[in-house]
C-alpha cells in the first residue's frame, strides 16, 4: 500500500530558527513529490514540485530535497517568521501526468514571536 | 491567470440530501481532480476528470459522481448525504505537459456540512 507519513505532526519554534521538516513514502516509484501550505480552512497552496530525477528544489526560504532510494523528503525552512505559521503538507504522485497526489497528515507549525 | 475557483464557499446540508460543488480550473488546464479532505486530515483522492472523461477514481462509493464540462470546468455531486460527509471538498487542475512535472493547483475549498 503506498502510503505516506509527515513526522513531526507539530513544531513549534522561535521566529529566526531554521528548521526541517519531514515526510517518508513507502513506494519509491513515484513521478513527482509536491509540498503544499494550508491555512485554516483554506485550500493548498503549492509551494516546491520536486520531479523525481531531481535532487532538490529552492524557492527563496524554502529548501526541498527528495531521496528516493530512501523514501524520504524534507522542505527546510530558513529564518522562520510568525507568517510561515501553517500547516505543510506532503503529497507524492505515483501516477505521472494523470496520476492523483497521495498526501500525508501534515506537520502544523507555528513560529512564535 | 485565473487561478482555481470553487464554489460555493460553505454549504450545510441535511442528512440523506444531495448536493453539487462547483470547480473551475486555472486557465488552459485540462485535468480536474477533487479531493476530500476531513479535520486533522489529509486530502483523499476522489476522483478525476481529463478531457470530460472519469480517468481514475479513489475508494469513494458511487453516490459520489461528477462531469467535466468543455470548458474544463468540474462538478461534484453527492447523493443521499452522510454525516461523515462533512468535509472540506478541494478541487485541483492541471496540465498534461509532462508526465514528471504536472504541478497540481488548488482551489479555496468548499467546505460541507451535513447536520
Amino acid at each position: 500500500k503506498q502510503e505516506v507519513t509527515q513526522i513531526p505532526a507539530a513544531l513549534s519554534v522561535p521566529e529566526g530558527e531554521n528548521l526541517v521538516l519531514n515526510c517518508s513514502f513507502t513506494d519509491s516509484a513515484i513521478y513527482n513529490l509536491q509540498w503544499f501550505r494550508q491555512d485554516p480552512g483554506k485550500g493548498l497552496t503549492s509551494l516546491l514540485l520536486i520531479q523525481s530525477s531531481q535532487r532538490e528544489q529552492t524557492s527563496g526560504r524554502l529548501n526541498a530535497s527528495l531521496d528516493k532510494s530512501s523514501g524520504r523528503s524534507t522542505l527546510y525552512i530558513a529564518a522562520s517568521q510568525p507568517g510561515d505559521s501553517a500547516t505543510y503538507l506532503c503529497a507524492v504522485n505515483y501516477g505521472g501526468s494523470q496520476g492523483n497526489l497521495i498526501f500525508g497528515k501534515g506537520t502544523k507549525l507555528s513560529v512564535k514571536p | 491567470e485565473t487561478g482555481v475557483t470553487q464554489s460555493p464557499t460553505h454549504l450545510i446540508k441535511t442528512r440523506g440530501q444531495q448536493v453539487t460543488l462547483r470547480c473551475s480550473s486555472q486557465s488552459g488546464h485540462n485535468t480536474v481532480s477533487w479531493y476530500q479532505q476531513a479535520l486533522g486530515q489529509g486530502p483523499q483522492f476522489i476522483f478525476q476528470y481529463y478531457r470530460e472523461e472519469e480517468n481514475g477514481r479513489g475508494n469513494f462509493p458511487p453516490r459520489f459522481s461528477g462531469l467535466q464540462f468543455p470548458n474544463y470546468s468540474s462538478e461534484l455531486n453527492v447523493n443521499a448525504l452522510e454525516l461523515d460527509d462533512s468535509a472540506l471538498y478541494l478541487c485541483a487542475s492541471s496540465l498534461e505537459f509532462d508526465e514528471y512535472d504536472n504541478e497540481q493547483f488548488f482551489g479555496p475549498g468548499t467546505r460541507l456540512t451535513v447536520l
